[in-house]
């Protein structure tokens, strides 16, 4: 069975620096993707960044990074030089046959 | 802007109808997924469609059905509507067959059932 976890609920970043949102998952898919999006207030579902599971690099994209450990099955978003604009809640995502989201973290970027 | 268009945007309607959301994904994409974002039950995977055939079932009740169509927009049917339908009902497209490739939401269709 598929599991994914995001044990934090809420977070509070300082503006400029860089904050860690954890995601552990559970598959027994050899193929699997790891997503992170995020939704604002607004109600949208914005897509930031995907790890295939054969990746052997980090994914990053422009302040996003996915800092994948396969071994521990984790799958942590990494912020560098947080925004006002980006308070959002953030979800974890994990594709494989099928797909499930985690709970979400909600990330307060503070001035 | 995704690209993946949904409409209509929002929808109230009574317990006991039935309602339609229509979904069109990004240009070149043959895969269309459908969720259900609720405040209690969090962001559910409901049906996956690919190139017209269903290819994954996810939480989804008897009272839901789902459809693509050749044009390769899809329907998401909601019948027997009860309170507890009430949620934002999200579409997402891909361009492969697999959940492990990326997806790219449309804005949703927040439906309330009063």
């Amino acid at each position: 069975a598929q599991k994914i976890t995001q044990t934090q609920p809420g977070m509070f970043v300082q503006e400029k620096e860089a904050v860690t949102l954890d995601c552990t998952y559970d598959t027994s898919d050899q193929s699997y993707g790891l997503f992170w999006y995020k939704q604002p207030s607004s109600g949208e579902m914005i897509f930031l960044i995907y790890q295939g599971s054969y990746d052997e690099q980090n994914a990053t994209e422009g302040r996003y990074s996915l800092n994948f450990q396969k071994a521990r099955k984790s799958a942590n978003l990494v912020i560098s030089a947080s925004q006002l604009g980006d308070s959002a809640m953030y979800f974890c995502a994990l594709g494989g046959f099928k797909t499930i989201f985690g709970a979400g973290t909600r990330l307060f970027v503070k001035a | 802007d995704s690209g993946v268009t949904q409409t209509p945007k929002h929808l109230i309607t009574a317990t006991g109808q039935r309602v339609t959301l229509r979904c069109s994904p990004r240009s070149g994409d043959l895969s269309v997924y459908w969720y259900q974002q609720s405040l209690d039950q969090g962001l559910q995977f409901l049906i996956q469609y690919y190139n017209g055939e269903e290819r994954a079932k996810g939480n989804i009740l008897e009272r839901f059905s789902a459809q693509q169509f050749p044009d390769l927009h899809s329907e998401l049917n909601l019948s027997s509507l009860e309170l507890g339908d009430s949620a934002l009902y999200f579409c997402a497209s891909s361009a492969g067959t697999a959940a492990y490739n990326e997806q790219f939401f449309g804005p949703g269709t927040r439906l309330t059932v009063l």
